[in-house]
């Protein structure tokens, strides 16, 4: 079975200052991750991906993550926060391949930024 | 595009009545997935199809709920009947699987769906 785990329901940081919302895995075999964003009320809005090459990913808004395979981590990266970055982040994993497959999605976590 | 369609945006039913979720994928997608979102439980996968066929129901949660795509454009998420506990937000989401996917799955904006 495969599962995703986002250590922190919430995360604070000041305008202008980097941010970091952590993401482990585990999944049999090569993972696709993802990161989606929420916003209130809204459905889920696609930021990245990591599917091959290059561990480093930039993705939509700035974002980036970069994907560990020996920690098993795709932690979630912005050099420089801004308030309107305040949302509800999800990381997600499905197992590597061909075809497309069911998401597994973590618990998500609050990313406050205050100005 | 218009993106994925959900319909209705919000539903407020009794329990004990029937409830009938529609989806309307992106337009030449050839998966289709239906989500749930709880507080308790996060974000879960109920079903998916491929080109209009389930291929793994198995978090459909009992057998009130059934789902159903009859043809490529359009998809069904019907409870019957509605209980309390399945209050929750639910999410159908479609992707392009094929050879020269991009693997990323699209969300609707979601039917916030209150049983009383």
């Amino acid at each position: 079975a495969q599962s995703v785990a986002q250590p922190e329901d919430q995360v604070n940081v000041a305008e202008g200052n980097p941010l970091t919302v952590k993401c482990t895995y585990s999944v049999s075999g090569n993972p696709y991750l993802f990161w989606y964003v929420q916003y209130p009320n809204r459905g889920l809005q696609f930021l990245l991906k990591y599917i091959t090459g290059d561990n480093l990913v930039k993705g939509s808004y700035g974002f980036e993550a970069e994907f560990n395979k020996s920690q098993t981590s795709f932690h979630l990266k912005k050099p420089s926060a801004l308030v309107s970055d305040s949302a509800l982040y999800f990381c997600a994993v499905r197992r590597g391949g061909g075809g497309a497959d069911g998401l597994t999605f973590g618990k998500g976590t609050h990313l406050i930024i205050q100005p | 595009d218009a993106g994925v369609i959900q319909s209705p945006r919000h539903e407020v039913t009794e329990m004990g009545q029937e409830v009938t979720l529609r989806c309307k994928p992106i337009s030449g997608h050839d998966y289709l997935f239906w989500y749930r979102q709880t507080m308790m439980r996060g974000l879960e996968l109920l079903i998916y199809f491929n080109n209009n066929v389930p291929i793994d129901d198995s978090g459909m949660p009992e057998d009130r709920f059934s789902a159903k795509m009859p043809n490529a454009s359009f998809s069904t998420l019907k409870i019957q009947p509605s209980e309390p506990r399945d209050s929750a937000v639910y999410f159908c989401a479609s992707s392009l699987g094929r050879t020269g996917g991009h693997h990323e799955q699209f969300f609707g904006p979601g039917t916030r769906l209150t049983v009383l």
